[in-house]
């Protein structure tokens, strides 16, 4: 069975800090690889995605992720942190199977603080 | 569009009572999917479907039951509730399997606790 890491399960930034979330996952085939943010009371929504193509994919409010299909990792970035990224990040992976219905395998999640 | 909805927001249940968690999206997407997630933990697929009349187990199926008879709602029953069945219940859709099409579009959760 697929599994989905994240290095970290709490991060605390403090403002205009640079920010790398790791993500490891260990299915072998084809993948689509996707990023969840939850912010504080709200349900899950997608920061961005990968299928195919170029391996750095940008997403919404200045995310960005990078697909390196060696080290079977997806890791999130962010120049410059704000106070409203205070969030938890969700790493999630898809087998692209060409017609199946698969769910998403996620990892457990970073809980990220961003100190004023 | 509403998107994903879901009722109730949350619940208390006393064991061995049984509730049905309500799913509802209008997107007109034939699949649908049930994750919980536990503190501290991703979510977890239950079950999924990938259209009216038909469904699937998912990773941790046991203590619960769904039906499609619509391409819009995809309810989830507890039989007979647990303790180990509080969580936070997350229902999803996704239009298709075409590439580009896989991405999941979440509902605001139901929070059930079992006591």
């Amino acid at each position: 069975a697929q599994s989905v890491s994240q290095h970290n399960h709490h991060v605390i930034l403090s403002e205009a800090a640079s920010l790398e979330l790791g993500c490891n996952y260990s299915y072998g085939g084809t993948v689509n690889l996707f990023w969840y943010v939850q912010y504080p009371g709200q349900h899950l929504q997608l920061l961005l995605k990968y299928f195919s193509g170029d391996p750095l994919v940008k997403g919404i409010k200045g995310f960005e992720a990078e697909f390196i299909k060696s080290k079977f990792s997806f890791n999130l970035r962010k120049p410059s942190v704000q106070w409203s990224d205070t969030a938890e990040y969700f790493c999630a992976v898809m087998k692209y199977s060409g017609g199946g219905a698969d769910g998403l395998t996620f990892g457990k999640g970073t809980h990220l603080i961003i100190q004023p | 569009n509403a998107g994903v909805t879901q009722t109730p927001k949350f619940r208390i249940l006393k064991i061995g009572q049984s509730m049905t968690l309500q799913c509802t999206q209008d997107m007109n997407h034939n699949y649908m999917y049930w994750y919980r997630q536990d503190p501290g933990m991703g979510l977890k697929l239950i079950y999924y479907s990938v259209g009216a009349g038909i469904t699937d187990k998912g990773e941790v199926p046991n203590g619960y039951n769904v039906s499609r008879s619509t391409t819009e709602d995809f309810p989830l029953r507890l039989e007979l509730a647990a303790p180990s069945q509080t969580s936070v219940y997350f229902c999803a859709s996704r239009a298709g399997v075409g590439r580009g099409e896989e991405t999941q579009y979440f509902g605001p959760g139901t929070r059930l606790l079992v006591l």
